[in-house]
């Protein structure tokens, strides 16, 4: 069965630190890869994806993935956390001609100066 | 820039009621979906749509849930009689083309609260 797993609840660094949030995923076919970030009352906004291709994407906010398919893994990174970087970021895994996706149970990030 | 908007933004209900929460997708949008968030839990797929039908449902998406597209900009969830384990944010979501053409645009939600 397909699954999203994203081992770390709540995590807290200090900003100007490195960051990066795990994501594993299980999947039977090549995977559509996703991560999503949420602020309180707002919705999903995308970050970046991973169809095909380079391993290593690039998205908004100064934030990359790299997708390891021997790790099942697609974790995110960003070199130097910013206050604003503060909210929850969601993985999610889909396929299909549907389009559904797959979440994860997110990782909240917080942010001290 | 085009978004996806939903309302009610916040909805308290009693259990046993129905509950229809509304979503106008970006309008050149074809594919629309609706996810659920419990409070703490992960993001969930309940429905997806395209071309006026249901194409694939969740477990969760059981009888007493419903979708509709009424009208050209209007995509709605109806729960016909509330529990209160569906107190949940629900978020609608659309796509324009197929599966690996773009990008899933999401609301802000709709927070259910069944009392």
């Amino acid at each position: 069965a397909q699954s999203v797993t994203q081992p770390d609840i709540h995590i807290t660094v200090s900003e100007g630190a490195s960051l990066e949030l795990r994501c594993n995923y299980s999947y039977g076919a090549t995977p559509y890869l996703f991560w999503y970030v949420q602020s309180p009352g707002q919705g999903l906004q995308l970050l970046l994806k991973y169809f095909s291709g380079d391993t290593l994407v690039q998205g908004i906010k100064g934030l990359e993935a790299e997708f390891k398919r021997s790790q099942s893994s697609f974790n995110l990174r960003k070199p130097s956390v910013h206050w604003s970087d503060a909210a929850e970021y969601f993985c999610a895994v889909g396929g299909g001609s549907q389009g559904n996706l797959i979440f994860g149970k997110g990782t909240k990030l917080s942010v001290k100066p | 820039e085009p978004e996806v908007t939903q309302t009610p933004s916040h909805q308290v209900t009693q259990m046993g009621q129905e509950v229809i929460l509304r979503c106008v997708p970006i309008s050149n949008h074809l594919y629309f979906y609706w996810y659920r968030q419990i409070l703490g839990q992960k993001v969930e797929f309940l429905v997806s749509f395209y071309n006026n039908e249901i194409s694939e449902k969740s477990e969760i998406f059981d009888d007493q849930f419903s979708v509709e597209r009424p009208d050209g900009s209007n995509f709605t969830l109806k729960i016909r009689s509330t529990k209160l384990e569906d107190s949940a944010m629900y978020f609608c979501a659309s796509r324009r083309g197929g599966f690996n053409t773009g990008e899933l645009f999401f609301g802000e939600g709709s927070r259910l609260t069944v009392l």
